[in-house]
C-alpha cells in the first residue's frame, strides 16, 4: 500500500530555515511527480511546489518562490523541501502528495499526513 | 491563475437527504482535445489528510462509495452526495489541473448534519 511519511516540521523564528522530507513507499517512486501542498490553520489548501519523476522540472508557487527549493532523491523513495526566509505566514501543516499520472501536475492520489511547520517570534 | 470558487461556504443537511455543493472555475477547465474536464473533488475530515473522491469532474476514485457523484463541464461542476451519512462530514474541496503547473483549489465547503 502507498505510503507517504513527512518529517521535519518544527516551530522557528521568521528568517530562519528547515527542511522537510517525505518518505515514499508502495509504488514506483522514481515514476511520479510529487507535490508539496499546505494548508494554513482553519484554512484552505495550497499547492507549493511541484517535481518531476527525474527532478528536472519544478515549479513554485508565486509567495514562496526565490524561498524554498523541492527536490528528490530517488534512489531512497524520498522527497524534500528546503524552506529558507521563513516568514509567519508561512506557518501550516505541510503535506506531500503523491501525483496520479507519470506527469507532474494532475491532481493528487494520494497524502501523507503532514508536518506541521509554526513560524513565530 | 485559474481561480475556484466553492459555494456555499458551508450547508447543513438531514441524514439521507441530498447534499449539492458547487464549483466554479474562472476560466473554462474543458481540455478540448481529449474532452476531459480536468477538475477534481476532495473530502476532508478532521485531523485527516484529504482524501481523492472524482477525478476527470466525473470519474469515482476506487473505494469511493456511489453515493458520490460529480458533474459539470467548462466552468460549473457540482458534486453531490445523494444520501447523507454521518460520515460524510467533512470540509470538500475542487482543485483544477488544466492549467498545470499552476494547480489550484476552492476554498472548500464544510457539510454538516441537521
Amino acid at each position: 500500500q502507498v505510503q507517504l511519511v513527512e518529517s521535519g516540521g518544527d516551530v522557528v523564528q521568521p528568517g530562519r530555515s528547515l527542511r522537510l522530507s517525505c518518505a515514499a513507499s508502495g509504488f514506483a517512486f522514481s515514476s511520479y511527480g510529487m507535490h508539496w501542498v499546505r494548508q494554513a490553520p482553519g484554512k484552505g489548501l495550497e499547492s507549493v511546489a511541484i517535481i518531476s519523476k527525474d527532478g528536472s522540472n519544478k515549479y513554485y508557487t508565486d509567495s514562496v518562490k526565490g524561498r524554498f527549493t523541492i527536490s528528490r532523491d530517488n534512489s531512497k523513495n524520498t522527497l524534500y523541501l528546503q524552506m529558507n526566509s521563513l516568514r509567519l505566514e508561512d506557518t501550516a501543516l505541510y503535506y506531500c502528495a503523491k501525483d496520479a499520472y507519470y506527469s507532474s501536475g494532475t491532481y493528487f492520489d494520494y497524502w501523507g499526513q503532514g508536518t506541521l511547520v509554526t513560524v513565530s517570534p | 491563475d485559474i481561480v475556484m470558487t466553492q459555494s456555499p461556504d458551508s450547508l447543513a443537511v438531514s441524514l439521507g437527504e441530498r447534499a449539492t455543493i458547487n464549483c466554479k472555475s474562472s476560466q473554462s477547465v474543458l481540455y478540448s482535445s481529449n474532452k476531459k474536464n480536468y477538475l477534481a473533488w476532495y473530502q476532508q475530515k478532521p485531523g485527516q489528510p484529504p482524501k481523492l473522491l472524482i477525478y476527470w469532474a466525473s470519474t469515482r476514485e476506487s473505494g469511493v462509495p456511489d453515493r458520490f457523484s460529480g458533474s459539470g463541464s467548462g466552468t460549473d461542476f457540482t458534486l453531490t452526495i445523494s444520501s447523507l451519512q454521518a460520515e460524510d462530514v467533512a470540509v470538500y474541496y475542487c482543485q483544477q489541473f488544466y492549467g498545470t503547473p499552476q494547480l489550484s483549489f476552492g476554498g472548500g465547503t464544510k457539510v454538516e448534519i441537521k
